[in-house]
């Protein structure tokens, strides 16, 4: 059974400052992660995707995440946040079949502070 | 560019009715999927479709759910006697392949309340 725990439901940051939105995964067998963005009153959207190639994946809006399996995460970073990044971020997790659903979770609510 | 659209946006039922929940998934895709998140909770998985036949589903898609694709273009869910809990978020998503080849890409949710 794979699952997902993001740490912080609410990280509140200041314009300028780093992003650092933390994901932790349980898998039994070899991860596909990602993370998705909600803006408000939107649906979800792709920020980025780990697929065992580099463990370094960038994304789009500046953000980038690394795998690191001896900590079994894959946390969300951004140098320097924009009041545009303000949104819900989830991290999820699926297998390398690609048959099993994306298993989310809880999310995390990003305020950026002028 | 290509969107997954869904409607209504927002529903009010009473318990015990039967609702529909609509989505157009993207024309060239072909896996189906619907997921829910009850505030304040995880988005959780109820359903995927594919070759017009139920491919995987949770244990929260019980016998009050069912799925459809009932032409080229549409894909729903029904729940057929609403409960107070399945007052949720649910959002449609779907992909042109398996998720390890592409991305699965999300409608922007129909509130269901059920009162």
């Amino acid at each position: 059974a794979q699952s997902v725990t993001q740490l912080g439901s609410h990280v509140s940051v200041s314009e300028g400052a780093l992003v650092l939105l933390r994901c932790n995964y349980s898998s039994s067998v070899p991860p596909y992660l990602f993370w998705y963005v909600q803006y408000p009153n939107q649906g979800l959207q792709l920020l980025l995707k780990y697929t065992s190639a580099a463990t370094l994946v960038k994304g789009i809006n500046g953000f980038e995440a690394e795998f690191k399996k001896s900590e079994t995460s894959f946390h969300l970073t951004k140098p320097s946040a924009h009041m545009s990044d303000a949104a819900e971020y989830f991290c999820a997790v699926s297998d390398h079949s690609g048959n099993t659903p994306l298993v989310f979770g809880k999310g995390t609510r990003l305020s950026v502070i002028a | 560019e290509p969107e997954v659209t869904q409607t209504p946006s927002h529903q009010v039922t009473q318990m015990g009715q039967e609702v529909i929940l609509r989505c157009v998934p993207i024309s060239n895709h072909l896996y189906f999927y619907w997921y829910r998140q009850i505030l304040g909770q995880k988005v959780e998985f109820l359903v995927s479709f594919y070759n017009n036949e139920i491919s995987e589903k949770s244990e929260i898609f019980d016998d009050q759910f069912s799925v459809e694709r009932p032409d080229g273009s549409n894909f729903t869910l029904k729940i057929r006697s609403t409960k107070l809990e399945d007052s949720a978020m649910y959002f449609c998503a779907s992909s042109e392949l398996l998720l390890r080849d592409t991305e699965a890409f999300f409608g922007q949710g129909t509130r269901l309340t059920v009162v």
